[in-house]
């Protein structure tokens, strides 16, 4: 199995709603990562998981909230999203830190 | 500054009219170059991952170089399938996590 899963694949959300986006990896992978991708622009780091634990966060706000409940399971929960942060959102796994990245198919986030 | 930059932005070939996308890059410490396609909506798909100039890999009508300052993708006889985004990302710094890159991005068009 060398898929990464993501669930949901669109998501329409208001400003004031809460709702938590899921990934699923089954390779064994030891290092997980969320990527922010506007339309036309290359993907953005905002988090890595490593050994399940937060190894990096790039100054992402608040309202964005990673979690990783064990080594083959990442959540990003919403809270209070901004208009601005309508995006695909990219879940990732490696081997480790500087191995190829396996991306699954994103969830596409609307905040109205 | 350490900078990843993709050329051209665009590429328009005919079917079996080969060509070479460019990424040329600025950091300290290179560890690794990747090469990722991206259809729209779906995340990156490896492609290939070099590590030291001189280095070239091969998959099907793509071939990958590296030198000490840039990677060519070289595209021969495109087929439409071949339409995408190809994204590189440059691996670079010291220590157990280094930093990652993308560059912007070449989005590429064969028409039949």
């Amino acid at each position: 199995d060398t898929e990464v899963t993501q669930t949901p694949k669109h998501l329409v959300m208001g400003m004031t709603n809460k709702k938590s986006l899921k990934c699923e990896q089954h390779m064994g992978h030891r290092a997980m990562y969320w990527y922010k991708q506007k339309a036309k622009k290359p993907p953005e780091l905002m988090f890595v998981y490593s050994y399940e634990k937060l190894s990096i966060n790039e100054s992402v706000p608040s309202r964005f909230s990673p979690e990783c409940p064990n080594s083959s399971l990442l959540n990003l929960h919403l809270h209070a999203l901004q208009p601005e942060d309508s995006a695909l959102y990219l879940c990732a796994s490696s081997q480790g830190w500087g191995e190829k990245l396996f991306f699954g198919s994103g969830t596409q986030l609307s905040v109205l | 500054e350490d900078q990843v930059t993709q050329s051209p932005e665009a590429l328009r070939l005919q079917e079996g009219e080969s060509s070479s996308l460019n990424c040329s890059y600025t950091v300290s410490g290179l560890r690794g170059l990747f090469w990722y396609r991206q259809d729209p909506g779906k995340g990156p798909e490896f492609l290939f991952t070099l590590y030291s100039a001189g280095e070239e890999k091969e998959k099907e009508r793509l071939k990958a170089t590296l030198t000490k300052k840039e990677s060519f993708l070289h595209i021969t006889a495109p087929k439409p399938e071949d339409s995408a985004t190809y994204l590189c990302a440059v691996e670079y710094g010291s220590g157990n996590t280094g930093k990652l890159i993308f560059g912007q991005g070449t989005t590429l068009q064969v028409k039949p």
